[in-house]
């Protein structure tokens, strides 16, 4: 089993929609969690960091289960510039500290 | 501003041509990261570094050497590049238990 996995869509949404990307992770000794965003081509950029149960910013909310090892990101009301591949990631704590990325979900909102 | 900075973003070389991509953090971060992303593949940790003289490998370090030396650079090094790395790199850096930042990228080509 990969330590991080995601859906791996491609999901395409109209706008106005609410959609929801699930992360697991195998390392139950995982301690942090972080959502980014990545543009074609681009550098991947923080969108959300969860330390506990969940994260919530504007039109996005990010929730951790640890006893089902996996985070979700709900996005709201979504917006044409939220298309996107959404990263999760996740650090593996204690000495051997290691990030972690999923391969990413693709998402394309319609006009 | 803080930021890491690669050099070079773009390089086409050939095989077997030693090349090194530099790295840079005035962050005074102490994790420091090198990931490669491939269509289909994700985020791929080549080498990582928890400080300065400590390095350790990711999921694909062959072909690929790192150093510390200071805390700020974390260049990597490709002794005799092959045509299966071309790729896009990415440099990160954190603090501890923080979400990475990254630098813009650099878009390799071996010939």
């Amino acid at each position: 089993r990969k330590e991080v996995e995601q859906d791996p869509g491609p999901f395409n949404v109209p706008e106005g929609a609410t959609v929801a990307f699930n992360c697991t992770y195998s390392n139950s000794a995982s301690q942090s969690f972080f959502w980014y965003r990545q543009d074609c081509r681009k550098e991947p950029k923080l969108l959300m960091s969860v330390y506990s149960s969940g994260n919530e910013d504007g039109r996005f909310t990010a929730q951790l289960n640890r006893a089902s090892q996996y985070i979700s990101l709900l996005i709201r009301d979504s917006k044409l510039s939220d298309s996107a591949t959404y990263l999760c990631s996740s650090n593996s704590g204690g000495s051997n500290y290691k990030l972690t990325f999923g391969k990413g979900t693709l998402l394309t909102v319609n006009p | 501003e803080a930021q890491v900075t690669q050099n070079p973003r773009y390089l086409i070389t050939v095989t077997g041509k030693k090349l090194t991509v530099t790295c840079s953090q005035n962050m005074n971060h102490e994790y420091m990261s090198w990931y490669r992303q491939d269509p289909g593949l994700g985020l791929r940790q080549i080498y990582y570094s928890m400080n300065v003289e400590v390095t350790d490998k990711g999921d694909v370090p062959e072909g690929y050497k790192v150093s510390r030396k200071e805390k700020r650079n974390f260049p990597l090094i490709l002794e005799s590049p092959s045509p299966n790395q071309t790729s896009l790199y990415f440099c990160a850096s954190s603090s501890w238990n923080q979400p990475q930042h990254f630098g813009d990228g650099t878009r390799l080509s071996i010939l």
